[in-house]
C-alpha cells in the first residue's frame, strides 16, 4: 500500500531532551515536507526537501532540523524541545509532478512538558 | 507572497442542504489549488485538485481567477461530510500553503 509512515504516533517528552520523529514513504516521491498543525493556525510548513541532500526552511523552522540522506526518509529532529513545540506534526510527500498533490502521514502528537 | 484565506472557521448545515466552503487566494503566478479533508482524528486526505476538474464524494470546486477563489460546493450535504476542510495553494512542488481551515458540521 502506498503510504507515508510516521513514528511515533504519540510522544510525551521533557523540555530539552532531544527527540526524532521519523517519516518514511514508499512511493519514490521526490518531495517531502513537515507541517505542524495548531488550533486556529491551521497547518504551517516547517521544512521541505526537493530530493536527497536538498532541504530548505519553511515558514516556521526555528527549533527544528531535518535531513534527507535517503529518498524515502525525512526525519524531523528537535535538538532541545520546548513547550511551544507541543503540536500535531504531519509529514507529507509528493511526486515531481505537483498536480498530484501531497500524501500525508497519520500525524505525531507531541507534548513537551 | 502566496496566501490562502478561508473566511469561515465553522460552518453548520442540515443534512440534505447545499454547502459551500469558501476559499480565496493571493498568488502572482498561475495557481495550483487543492482541497484537503481531515476527518476526526485522521490524516489529511486530498479531496480535489483544480487541474483535474473532478467530482469526489459529490464535491466540486471551480477555480475563478477573476475573483481569485476556489470555493468547494456540494448540493446535498451528508452527515459523513462533517470534517475539517483545508484549501491549499501549491507554488512549485516544494511549497504547499494552507488556509486555516473550516470545520463543517452536518446536522441530522
Amino acid at each position: 500500500e502506498a503510504q507515508v509512515t510516521q513514528n511515533p504516533r504519540y510522544l510525551i517528552t521533557v523540555t530539552g531532551k532531544k527527540l526524532t520523529v521519523t517519516c518514511s514513504q514508499n512511493m519514490n516521491h521526490e518531495y517531502m515536507s513537515w507541517y505542524r498543525q495548531d488550533p486556529g493556525l491551521g497547518l504551517r510548513q516547517i521544512y521541505y526537501s526537493m530530493n536527497v541532500e536538498v532541504t530548505d526552511k519553511g515558514d516556521v523552522p526555528e527549533g527544528y532540523k531535518v535531513s534527507r540522506k535517503e529518498k524515502r526518509n525525512f526525519p524531523l529532529i528537535l535538538e532541545s524541545p520546548s513547550p511551544n513545540q507541543t503540536s500535531l506534526y504531519f509529514c507529507a510527500s509528493s511526486p515531481w509532478d505537483s498536480n498530484f498533490g501531497y500524501t500525508f502521514g497519520s500525524g505525531t502528537r507531541l507534548t513537551v512538558v | 507572497a502566496q496566501r490562502v484565506t478561508q473566511p469561515e472557521k465553522l460552518l453548520s448545515v442540515f443534512k440534505g442542504a447545499p454547502v459551500e466552503l469558501k476559499c480565496n487566494y493571493s498568488y502572482s503566478g498561475s495557481p495550483e489549488l487543492f482541497w484537503y479533508v481531515q476527518y476526526s482524528r485522521q490524516r489529511l486526505q486530498l479531496l480535489l485538485r483544480h487541474i483535474s476538474r473532478e467530482s469526489i464524494k459529490g464535491f466540486t470546486a471551480d477555480l475563478n481567477k477573476g475573483e481569485t477563489s476556489f470555493h468547494l460546493k456540494k448540493p446535498f450535504a451528508q452527515e459523513e461530510d462533517s470534517a475539517m476542510y483545508y484549501c491549499a495553494l501549491q507554488s512549485g512542488s516544494e511549497k504547499l500553503v494552507f488556509g486555516k481551515g473550516t470545520k463543517l458540521t452536518v446536522n441530522p
